[in-house]
């Protein structure tokens, strides 16, 4: 019973580099989403899909991007990577309606030098 | 919009005392309303939910939560702390109904317990 798997857990990029955040969910969730977590923000929302093929922008898109090509992955991009996006990313999935409680995965620490 | 506002961000409480952590929101209809508890290098978990019908709602490890529609509060409670339930809490919003699925979570509390 994985539920929502992150990879990788922790991960050092230097300025400008670029790198994919593995995000995949093993419950038919037809909704995805990522927030990234910094000291005193809580949570903000970076991108979120409500299926595959089907993306829009959250609270904090800007340096980021995404696709769905399948229902089960919804991987998060870095263009090029700036000490600003330091902080810990976690992929959530539910199914769709309002009602609906959010899994998370565990998280992944980013720091970028 | 929906917005949620958790006015401490951090609580001290000693082993055994009781415990509330304030949430308020905003919410242009019935809310649908989460409580998460993430321990220290995890994931969030679902503590409770609150959808509609009681407004007391029961959630694991003890906690509960008031949902008071007058005061726009959906209070955690628990009556005894135990050391294990230093952590940070979030309270969330769910979306309004018919539009996108995006839950808004507060700033979120942390939680440190006095042995």
């Amino acid at each position: 019973n994985a539920g929502v798997t992150q990879t990788p857990k922790f991960q050092v990029l230097k300025t400008g580099q670029s790198m994919t955040l593995q995000c995949a969910q093993d419950m038919n969730h037809e909704y995805m989403s990522w927030y990234r977590q910094d000291p005193g923000m809580g949570l903000r929302l970076i991108h979120y899909s409500v299926g595959a093929g089907i993306t829009d922008q959250g609270e904090v898109p800007n340096g980021y991007n995404v696709s769905r090509s399948t229902t089960e992955d919804f991987p998060l991009r870095l263009l090029s990577a700036a000490p600003s996006q330091t902080s810990v990313y976690f992929c959530a999935s539910k199914y769709r309606g309002p009602n609906t409680e959010a899994f998370f995965g565990q998280g992944t620490r980013l720091t970028v030098v | 919009a929906q917005s949620v506002t958790q006015p401490d961000i951090h609580i001290t409480v000693s082993e055994g005392a009781s415990l509330e952590l304030r949430c308020n929101y905003s919410y242009g209809a019935t809310p649908y309303l989460f409580w998460y508890v993430q321990s220290p290098g995890q994931g969030l978990q679902l503590l409770l939910k609150y959808f509609s019908g009681d407004t007391l709602v029961q959630g694991i490890k003890g906690f509960e939560a008031e949902f008071k529609r007058s005061q726009s509060s959906f209070n955690l409670r628990k009556p005894s702390v135990h050391w294990s339930d230093a952590a940070e809490y979030f309270c969330a919003v769910g979306p309004l109904m018919n539009r996108d699925d995006k839950i808004i979570f507060g700033k979120g509390t942390r939680l440190h317990i006095l042995p």
